[in-house]
């Protein structure tokens, strides 16, 4: 798989490849952090979620991983497929709701055959 | 069940006119949040509402407002368009039960074009 550091707009990986995909977040207080996967045309699609008492969770074919200490989150894609490309973005919130989520950054995941 | 249904899909308006889009929840859901996207902003949160109130507002000029009716639809208004509207409009549903942002549901989103 292709291991990336912190944010790239692309990330191009082969079928079949594990694919990462990092996120920073920048509020120390944030306890919600979500992975979302936006295609063309559509409203972004939920993919994972992880609350701040965990450090990791894993999905079918995804784990998100949660590193409080420097405020990072990573979403790791096993075997990724052509379906996985789409722009990924993290998300992040306090408290539950009072100002919505917080977006990172997208990262443009293209698939190569 | 159906998703949450956004309209019109897409929207061009001139400069000084006003705009309202509209968002329809999943069946169920109390709470609609709105957020505007852009290629230089990214997503960024509107306002959220529930139960017909406004309970959370982000940092947008009071050109931007909205309202939820009874039956839980949504509907922004953006007035005294500025080139710098021109964005997607993307509306999310969710249960509402204590947590807003639990469980949203995004729609496809309101493509607002300012020429």
């Amino acid at each position: 798989g292709e291991s990336v550091g912190l944010h790239l707009p692309t990330l191009s990986v082969q079928e079949g490849d594990n694919s990462i995909i990092n996120c920073a977040y920048s509020n120390s207080a944030s306890d919600y952090f979500i992975w979302y996967k936006q295609e063309s045309g559509k409203g972004p699609q939920f993919i994972i979620d992880i609350r701040s008492n965990m450090d990791k969770r894993q999905g079918q074919r995804v784990t998100v991983l949660l590193n409080k200490t420097v405020k990072h989150l990573s979403l790791q894609i096993a075997a990724t497929q052509p379906g996985d490309s789409a722009v990924y973005f993290c998300a992040e919130n306090e408290g539950g709701g009072a100002d919505g989520l917080t977006f990172g950054k997208g990262t443009h995941l293209i698939i190569q055959p | 069940k159906a998703g949450v249904t956004q309209t019109p899909r897409y929207l061009i308006k001139t400069r000084g006119q006003q705009v309202t889009l509209s968002c329809s929840p999943i069946s169920g859901h109390r709470s609609v949040s709105w957020y505007q996207q852009t290629p230089g902003q990214g997503l960024q949160f509107l306002f959220e509402y529930f139960s017909e109130t406004q309970r959370n507002k982000g940092n947008f000029p009071g050109r931007f407002s909205g309202r939820q009716f009874s039956n839980s639809r949504s509907e922004m208004n953006v007035s005294t368009l500025e080139l710098g509207d021109s964005a997607l409009y993307l509306c999310a549903s969710s249960p509402g039960r204590g947590q807003a942002v639990f469980g949203y549901t995004f729609g496809s989103g309101t493509r607002l074009t300012v020429v």
